[in-house]
């Protein structure tokens, strides 16, 4: 079956530090996907997304590329703020015959401190 | 605010027992999902509706089911209640049929099984 694995957290950065956040991913065919934000108290928001081999997706400061060839999907930031800790959850969807399976990781918190 | 309503916030109950969370998908909006998250299983989605018709399941127990009505608001039922279901219960919406566009989540309930 399809699974998402994600580095085990929690991440604690001083501000302004780089972020990677390391996501491999096992599925048959061509899964999209996606990067999703949890702030303290609220609901998912989505990211990022890439729907084939190649696609950088990225949004607000953060990107990640689908990399085929080591079935990656990592999350960077060139200089982190304090407003991004947040629990980020790395994810796939795998469609096929007229329905999809959506697969999580089981999230990343990272901290970010002044 | 996402414009995705979803009552009640909270809800304490005990094993065995049956409840009902209710979720009004932002207007317009014709898909509603929902997902489970719990320390345990992580984040899992459950199922999706679009205008009425399930359109595709994820990691749904049998002892949970949901529907969408007319007016396009949603509900999850869960009976037989365990310890096990205890979580975080979000409900998320978009206008299409398709997970891969934007999805706009609710604040959540909070369901504790005593």
């Amino acid at each position: 079956g399809n699974s998402v694995t994600q580095m085990e957290g929690p991440v604690t950065l001083s501000e302004e530090a780089f972020l990677t956040i390391n996501c491999t991913y096992t599925a048959t065919g061509y899964p999209s996907l996606f990067w999703y934000v949890q702030y303290p108290g609220e609901g998912l928001q989505l990211l990022l997304k890439a729907t084939k081999a190649d696609d950088k997706g990225s949004n607000k400061g953060f990107e990640a590329t689908y990399r085929k060839e080591t079935t990656s999907f990592h999350l960077e930031k060139g200089s982190v703020q304090v407003s991004d800790s947040a629990v980020y959850f790395c994810a796939l969807i795998r469609s096929g015959a007229g329905s999809y399976q959506l697969t999580f990781g089981k999230g990343t918190k990272l901290s970010v401190i002044p | 605010d996402s414009g995705v309503t979803q009552t009640p916030k909270h809800l304490i109950t005990a094993t065995g027992q049956r409840v009902t969370l209710r979720c009004s998908p932002r207007s317009g909006d014709l898909s509603v999902y929902w997902y489970q998250q719990s320390l345990d299983q992580g984040l899992q989605f459950l199922i999706q509706y679009y205008n009425g018709e399930e359109r595709a399941k994820g990691n749904i127990l049998e002892r949970f089911s949901a529907q969408q009505f007319p007016d396009l608001h949603s509900e999850l039922n869960l009976s037989s209640l365990e310890l096990g279901d205890s979580a975080l219960y979000f409900c998320a919406s978009n206008a299409g049929q398709t997970f891969t566009d934007t999805q706009y989540f609710g604040p959540g309930t909070r369901l504790t099984v005593l």
